[in-house]
């Protein structure tokens, strides 16, 4: 079956130590999407990228890297330097062009303590 | 710009009460919209679309009109169930090159029997 898969579903990371999610799509779609999710904030644009080695910033991503080196991959670090990590995060991905919707993995919930 | 705003939960029904949730956009050029609805602990799923003026999105018994002289995109249901108790987006694609899908902040949807 086609989709998005992330990893881990759960996430626990000490203070200071630098994580990644991973998230990997068979749809063969071109542009793929990170949200943060907080209550009461709704989502929150980190990173996307429309293409192979090519991506760009969103609203939030001080804290945040990201890689595009396949089609199928999109994998987020959340650095040291995010200072408050602890959320739902949501890998989403959609074709380029047309009035398209945006496809959603099942989340990752990462936890700093 | 391009933004969503959506009405502030949580929404409480008793099952059978006829549900809107409104949603309002501000946006340039054409967009589409839709609407998302997340349970708890899970990704966002696709509830409904609508991608010009005047289009009707519906899907398991959900509705919501595209209304380009009122920037509105309320979503309807004219009996709810314990089931639909859940988190809904209301979300814009601008449809511009270089953009992303961009959220409202969600509401709550709480049913009881």
């Amino acid at each position: 079956d086609g989709g998005i898969t992330q990893s881990p579903k759960y996430l626990f990371r000490k203070e200071g130590q630098n994580v990644t999610l991973s998230c990997e799509q068979n749809l063969n779609h071109d542009a793929m999407y990170w949200y943060r999710q907080d209550p009461g904030q709704g989502l929150r644009l980190i990173y996307y990228s429309q293409i192979v080695n090519d991506f760009q910033k969103g609203d939030i991503a001080e804290g945040y890297s990201v890689s595009r080196e396949k089609k199928e991959s999109f994998p987020l670090t959340v650095t040291s330097a995010q200072k408050n990590p602890t959320a739902f995060y949501l890998c989403a991905s959609s074709i380029l062009q047309g009035n398209t919707e945006a496809f959603f993995g099942q989340g990752t919930r990462l936890t700093v303590v | 710009g391009n933004s969503v705003t959506q009405m502030e939960g949580p929404v409480t029904l008793s099952e059978e009460a006829f549900l809107t949730i409104n949603c309002t956009y501000t946006a340039t050029g054409y967009p589409s919209l839709f609407w998302y609805v997340q349970y708890p602990g899970e990704g966002l799923q696709l509830l409904l679309k609508a991608t010009k003026a005047d289009d009707k999105g519906s899907n398991k018994g959900f509705e919501a009109t595209y209304r380009k002289e009122t920037t509105s995109f309320h979503l309807e249901k004219g009996s709810v169930q314990v089931s639909d108790s859940a988190v809904y987006f209301c979300a814009l694609n601008p449809n511009q090159a270089g953009t992303a899908l961009i959220f409202g902040k969600g509401t709550t949807l709480s049913v009881s029997s």
